[in-house]
């Protein structure tokens, strides 16, 4: 497709659970961005790649959060052991261009995640 | 404090009325976006700036280098510019958002 494509849309967790969230981004871009975004706020930055490589990692909330993009295209974000304050929208962006300033930045649909 | 710091938090308006959002922020920035997040949906980068101003149809996007604040114009408002409106700047090695403007607009 011609966007950033995040499965699921929506998923229920039950706490302790370990849930993947995937990001499928615009083909050809090299950087890929994670978000978390909780309920009545803006987004906060997790995690960023450039191809395969994670750049930085330094939003990432615990060692519970793990992402990975193993062939420089599609990513995945894992919980491992879900807590409540999990429950956000986790938003994947991708680009073209490198770095981490927002430029020419697609924004996934993201997935909302609800950890019960 | 929040680095990023919007205003209103929610706005309300009529149709075809004119709709300022302001944005002001407090570190040091090279450039700054504004977006726009309809509900269950994703984020569309509406503008970049780093001086001046912007125009893109109905909408228009100013920023103040010197006084740390930027502003989103809305011209001639309709019910489907009904979203959030965020503003996010770049500092130094990471976007900060802001908590965004809610804009529900009625016919």
């Amino acid at each position: 497709g011609a966007g950033v494509s995040q499965s699921p849309r929506y998923k229920v967790a039950k706490r302790g659970q370990d849930v993947a969230l995937r990001c499928d981004p615009i083909s050809g871009h090299v950087s890929l961005f994670w978000y978390q975004q909780a309920l009545g706020q803006g987004p906060e930055f997790l995690t960023y790649f450039q191809n395969e490589a994670q750049l930085d990692k330094s939003g990432l909330p615990s060692d519970r959060f793990f992402a990975e993009r193993p062939e420089g295209s599609v990513s995945t974000l894992k919980i491992q052991r879900t807590q409540q304050e999990d429950s956000a929208v986790y938003l994947c962006a991708s680009s073209l261009h490198q770095g981490l300033n927002g430029f020419g930045y697609t924004f996934g649909s993201g997935t909302r995640l609800t950890v019960v | 404090k929040n680095e990023v710091e919007q205003s209103p938090q929610n706005l309300t308006a009529q149709e075809g009325e004119f709709i300022t959002i302001n944005c002001s922020y407090s570190v040091g920035i090279s450039a700054l976006h504004w977006l726009q997040q309809h509900p269950g949906g994703g984020i569309v980068s509406l503008f970049m700036l780093s001086s001046g101003k912007k125009k893109h149809g109905r909408l228009i996007a100013t920023i103040n280098i010197q006084e740390k604040h930027s502003s989103l114009h809305i011209t001639a408002s309709h019910p489907r510019d009904s979203a959030v409106y965020i503003c996010a700047v770049y500092n130094t090695d990471k976007l900060i958002f802001g908590t965004g403007t809610r804009l529900q607009v009625f016919p």
